[in-house]
């Protein structure tokens, strides 16, 4: 099943922050999040595995509940570069060595 | 460092003509390779991924076929496009379960 995002898109200005948050219906194990910019290949950010573990990438961050099949991206102080479209991936089972399934993305405007 | 490789970048092509896009990484061995589509404005789609040589697994149902002929190679194929198999067609590699997935520049196809 397709892991759904909210919220659809988000317009910023540089400087504010945002949440991201991708939900399941199934079990999860962990969750994959990608950056996608416009024309191009998505990007890896980081893996969440299960354990309520939460890590960072410069001032991206992201928290996972595997109780309530959940995970979110967190974006403080947004950059320009982090325009682009977010997928969260689930994977198809276990830690997703058969493949990922995505959500829908979030796109993200960061305006000056 | 590990690369993949994806060619051709772009590719417009007739209906019912036949399609081979070929994607190849460098700097590791045993990779888990993966083909995705992404429709215009859409997530992506796993449509099939192998763990091994010959090995190959077909998560939709569809005219395109996948195989893999060496460790680090990955083809997808079809005999006769469609309309509807236009998009971005992306290759992945990975190490397994809880690695994150790399992706290629994408093949962008357009049906004619």
């Amino acid at each position: 099943q397709q892991p759904v995002q909210s919220p659809q898109a988000v317009i910023l200005r540089e400087g504010e922050d945002a949440v991201i948050n991708c939900s399941s219906s199934k079990a999860l194990y962990s969750v994959h999040w990608y950056r996608q910019k416009h024309g191009e290949a998505p990007v890896f950010l980081m893996i969440l595995l299960k354990g309520g573990e939460q890590k960072g990438h410069d001032k991206i961050s992201a928290s996972f509940n595997e109780k309530k099949q959940q995970s979110s991206l967190y974006l403080t102080a947004s950059q320009l570069s982090y325009s682009g479209t977010y997928f969260c991936g689930t994977p198809n089972s276990g830690g997703g060595a058969d493949g990922l399934t995505f959500g829908k993305g979030t796109h993200l405007i960061i305006q000056p | 460092s590990q690369t993949i490789h994806q060619w051709p970048a772009t590719l417009v092509q007739p209906v019912g003509s036949p399609l081979s896009l070929e994607c190849t990484v460098e700097g590791t061995s045993n990779p888990n390779l993966y083909w995705y589509r992404q429709a215009a404005g859409r997530g992506l789609q796993l449509l099939f991924y192998s763990v091994g040589i010959g090995q190959i697994s077909s998560e939709v149902p569809q005219n395109l076929s996948a195989s893999r002929p060496q460790d680090r190679q990955f083809i997808l194929s079809s005999k006769k496009l469609l309309l509807s198999d236009s998009g971005f067609y992306l290759c992945a590699w990975g190490q397994g379960n809880y690695q994150p997935q790399h992706f290629g520049d994408g093949t962008r196809l357009s049906i004619l």
